[in-house]
């Protein structure tokens, strides 16, 4: 039971580079997250996916995209990256409920350049 | 706008002494009040939840004190040790419905020996 697999771990890029972010999760979940961290700024929710099939914009959207490819899999994509999405990138999944815990994966390191 | 307000920024603590981090929210809609330990490279892990309906919740040497009234709640941990430096994430989420939990800034652990 893995539970949250994000890849890659780390990774540069480039200005105006385009990546995606990948996420799997095995517990069955409806909900999954991304988040990034900052020092200081603690965990922000970029999107969030409420079910398969929906997607919605969290609170610092801007210069992303996602795509919940199944119930499984939610990706994140940079377009085209800037040094000010330099961050640390964390996928999580839940049951859905407002009380049910956000099951985290070990987060991608991502520096721009 | 940050709806969950968290001090402090960093904690340095003896082994043994109580550690103590305290989190304010604006939000009256919130009903629902997590905590989250993360460990260097990993991510965040629920590590004790309350809600408003009570004022405090222990689990083994962590504590929630809830104060409905002053909009504010705390975590207190008993008999800090070493294996406890981490950083702490408070947040806060409505219980009904679909979840979207917005968290504090996080406060840095360290207990030293």
């Amino acid at each position: 039971n893995a539970g949250v697999t994000q890849t890659p771990k780390f990774q540069v890029l480039k200005t105006g580079q385009s990546m995606t972010l990948q996420c799997a999760q095995d517990m069955n979940h409806n909900s999954m997250y991304w988040y990034r961290q900052d020092p200081g700024m603690g965990l922000r929710l970029i999107y969030y996916s409420a079910s398969e099939g929906t997607t919605d914009k969290g609170e610092v959207p801007n210069g992303y995209n996602v795509s919940r490819l199944n119930k499984r899999e939610f990706s994140l994509r940079l377009e085209s990256a800037a040094p000010s999405q330099t961050s640390v990138y964390f996928c999580a999944s839940s049951v859905g409920q407002g009380d049910s815990p956000l099951h985290f994966g070990n987060g991608t390191r991502l520096t721009v350049t | 706008q940050q709806q969950v307000k968290q001090s402090p920024q960093s904690l340095i603590v003896q082994k043994g002494g109580i550690s103590i981090i305290n989190c304010a929210y604006e939000n009256t809609a919130f009903d629902y009040f997590p905590w989250y330990q993360q460990f260097p490279g990993k991510g965040p892990a629920l590590l004790i939840a309350i809600r408003p309906d009570v004022s405090e919740k222990k689990e083994g040497r962590f504590t929630i004190s809830f104060n409905k009234s002053a909009k504010q709640f705390s975590l207190h941990i008993m008999d800090s040790q070493p294996g406890d430096s981490a950083t702490y994430f408070c947040a806060a989420s409505r219980a009904g419905g679909y979840q979207k939990v917005t968290f504090g800034t996080g406060t840095k652990l360290q207990v030293i020996p």
